[in-house]
């Protein structure tokens, strides 16, 4: 259960757009269709903004989006703002054994 | 409205033993899977456990924890609970308790609860 790889850190303006990718093996990521992130701000519970790999919860801006490519997912964050600065976490079911394996989470600063 | 409260959180030597709680409301918890995910200080997220609903009954752990921790639930009191016992300082974090949205996921989270083992 080795945690997937996350950039520790992604930065961008204003308006801007900010990639967050998600590496992982072909026993977590590249086999499950159930890849899920999460943002979460400083002394705050996580929040649910991406499941089944592409899909918002309601209430989620859609200026969030995700994609899985292989054994990478990515989380896509366009048109920034000062809201969205928090770490961000993906996290993928394992079928085979259901369990669970988060990344390892990135800071998304809003310059 | 949907909503986990969390209890039970504490400073402990190691070795010692601690049940958290995280009773619900504003859904039908019979019908739905709950887990525990904790988080280190200054670290990352870590799944800890899964418990099914009533009438799919399963249970899963982590690696870190499996032996040691004991997930259960209550239809009744529509509550779940996470018995710990030998306790370790790496197991210091706080715990959430969160609910599955039906999709391997977690999509409402209680508001932690802080376990200090030291």
């Amino acid at each position: 259960q080795s945690a997937l790889t996350q950039p520790p850190s992604a930065s961008g303006s204003p308006g801007q757009s900010v990639a967050i990718s998600c590496s992982g093996t072909s026993s977590d990521i590249g086999r499950s269709n159930y890849v899920s992130w999460y943002q979460q701000h400083p002394g705050k519970a996580p929040k649910l903004i991406i499941y089944e790999v592409t899909e918002r919860p309601s209430g989620v801006p859609d200026r969030f989006s995700a994609s899985k490519s292989g054994n990478t997912a990515s989380l896509t964050v366009s048109g920034l703002q000062a809201e969205d600065e928090a770490d961000y976490y993906c996290c993928a079911h394992t079928g085979s054994t259901n369990t669970y394996v988060f990344g390892t989470g990135t800071k998304v600063t809003v310059l | 409205e949907v909503q986990l409260l969390q209890s039970g959180g504490g400073l402990l030597q190691p070795g010692g033993s601690l049940r958290l709680s995280c009773a619900t409301s504003g859904f039908p918890f019979n019908a739905y899977t709950i887990h525990w995910v904790r988080q280190a200080p200054g670290k990352g997220l870590e799944w800890v456990s899964t418990i099914g609903p009533q009438n799919y009954y399963e249970i899963y752990y982590a690696d870190s924890v499996k032996g040691r921790f004991t997930i259960s639930r209550d239809n009744s009191k529509n509550t779940v609970f996470l018995q710990m016992s030998s306790l370790r300082a790496d197991d210091t974090a706080v715990y959430y308790c969160a609910k599955d949205h039906g999709h391997y996921d977690k999509d409402v989270w209680g508001q932690g609860t802080t376990v200090t083992v030291s």
